[in-house]
């Protein structure tokens, strides 16, 4: 059975202080590791997606990296429009649909 | 926007009764994914079909049912509801691969019917 731990569960930052965000899984067989923005009240908003241990993937102050056993999820300098619970998946080559299986997510807040 | 869109956004209703929840994919898109969301137990997949015929189940109870329409539109059954049934339930779809471009196996989510059952 595919499974994702996400850590920590909440992440309280002020403005321009760094962190990662850890998503530890395990999967048979990965066809892709997803990263997800979810703000209160909406659907989850696709950010990313890596395919392979040593993969980066960077947008804005996000940069995802992926191992084979984890990805982080970094935020450079971060700003209060970062606060959101970000969510991370896996699609398993071993389903029959594209089903992703989701972690309980990190919910970061950002302070000016 | 995602373009997926739900409907009702918000729904209460009592224990014992059986609500329908739809769903609009985005155009041209032909799988439809269904997640329940609550506090306790994050985003779990119930259920995906694929041009109008199941592809994967997921933790579905046996009191929800799905189906997808010719036309691609989705709907969820949820009967003999009880309370541990309120949340959050997302139906989101993805775009089939086309050749020449990279497949990302991105789910496009919409903003969700909130299901409370009193």
């Amino acid at each position: 059975e595919d499974q994702v731990t996400q850590s920590p569960e909440a992440l309280r930052l002020q403005e321009g202080e760094s962190s990662s965000l850890n998503c530890s899984y395990t999967v048979s067989g990965l066809r892709g590791l997803f990263w997800y923005r979810q703000d209160p009240g909406k659907g989850p908003e696709f950010l990313f997606t890596l395919y392979s241990a040593g993969e980066e993937k960077e947008k804005e102050r996000l940069k995802a990296t992926l191992t084979k056993k984890e990805s982080f999820l970094h935020i450079t300098a971060p700003k209060p429009e970062d606060s959101a619970t970000y969510l991370c998946a896996v699609q398993s080559l071993a389903n029959a649909g594209n089903m992703l299986t989701f972690g309980g997510g990190t919910r970061l807040m950002v302070k000016p | 926007d995602s373009g997926v869109t739900q409907t009702p956004k918000h729904l209460i209703t009592a224990t014992g009764q059986r609500v329908t929840l739809r769903c609009s994919p985005r155009s041209g898109d032909l799988s439809v994914y269904w997640y329940q969301q609550s506090l306790d137990q994050g985003l779990q997949f119930l259920i995906q079909y694929y041009n109008g015929e199941e592809r994967a189940k997921g933790n579905i109870l046996e009191r929800f049912s799905a189906q997808q329409f010719p036309d691609l539109h989705s709907e969820l059954n949820l009967s003999s509801l009880e309370l541990g049934d309120s949340a959050l339930y997302f139906c989101a779809s993805s775009a089939r691969p086309q050749a020449g471009t990279t497949y990302t196996g991105e789910l496009f989510f919409g903003e969700g019917s909130r299901l409370t059952v009193l």
